[in-house]
């Protein structure tokens, strides 16, 4: 089957760095997105990984390693709005497979 | 303002009572699709739609239909809802899918409750 693994609940202080996992298991993979929902909210884009390494965007970096089916969200210099549900996603060319989210909870 | 809109936001129906959820999107975006959002379940795919007349299935697609007559709307259509159709639902749209991105604009989203 296809599908997206990534932890439930992640817990972090201000300030801190936080990494998020996401395995992935699907068919006709072109890359992997990151987004986020606050509170069931509209979700919001944060980042895409098309090829194999690093993306940068101001706080938050996403990882991609296609060879280990993984990849990474990472979160830096955490501020209390960050406390929100993560999503992984499989793009495959048409078809979006999401992960079933990451409540990250920021505590002061 | 670029934006997905959905409408309605919220809605409170019977079952077997055709319904039809509309979005429309105003940046000319060639693709357009459909999730349905569970406790539990993350975001599910209903329905993308590459271009205007051309749809395909997504994971969960029974207990649903979609049209795609014109870039800017994408309307979702339950011919028959059933309570297990209650869920918060979502459009988004990209540019398409060539681009690659991976980018995906969603509306504000709407609660459907099927008694």
């Amino acid at each position: 089957g296809q599908s997206l693994e990534q932890p439930s609940e992640v817990t972090a202080v201000e300030g801190a760095i936080v990494q998020i996992n996401c395995t992935y298991q699907t068919s006709g993979f072109y890359g992997l997105s990151w987004y986020q929902q606050h509170d069931g909210g509209a979700p919001t884009f944060l980042s895409y990984n098309g090829l194999d390494g690093l993306e940068e965007t101001g706080r938050f970096s996403s990882f991609l390693s296609r060879s280990d089916s993984y990849g990474y969200l990472l979160l830096q210099e955490l501020q209390m709005k960050d406390s929100a549900s993560y999503f992984c996603a499989s793009n495959q060319g048409g078809k979006l497979i999401f992960g079933q989210g990451t409540e990250l909870s920021v505590k002061p | 303002e670029a934006q997905v809109t959905q409408n309605p936001r919220y809605l409170i129906t019977v079952t077997g009572k055709k319904l039809t959820v509309t979005c429309s999107q105003n940046m000319n975006h060639e693709y357009m699709s459909w999730y349905r959002q569970d406790p539990g379940l993350g975001l599910r795919q209903i329905y993308y739609s590459m271009n205007v007349e051309v749809t395909d299935k997504g994971d969960v697609p029974e207990g649903y239909k979609v049209s795609r007559k014109e870039k800017r709307n994408f309307p979702l259509i339950l011919e028959s809802p059933s309570p297990n159709q209650t869920s918060l639902y979502f459009c988004a749209s990209s540019p398409g899918w060539g681009a690659n991105t991976g980018e995906l604009f969603f509306g504000e989203g709407s609660r459907l409750t099927v008694l």
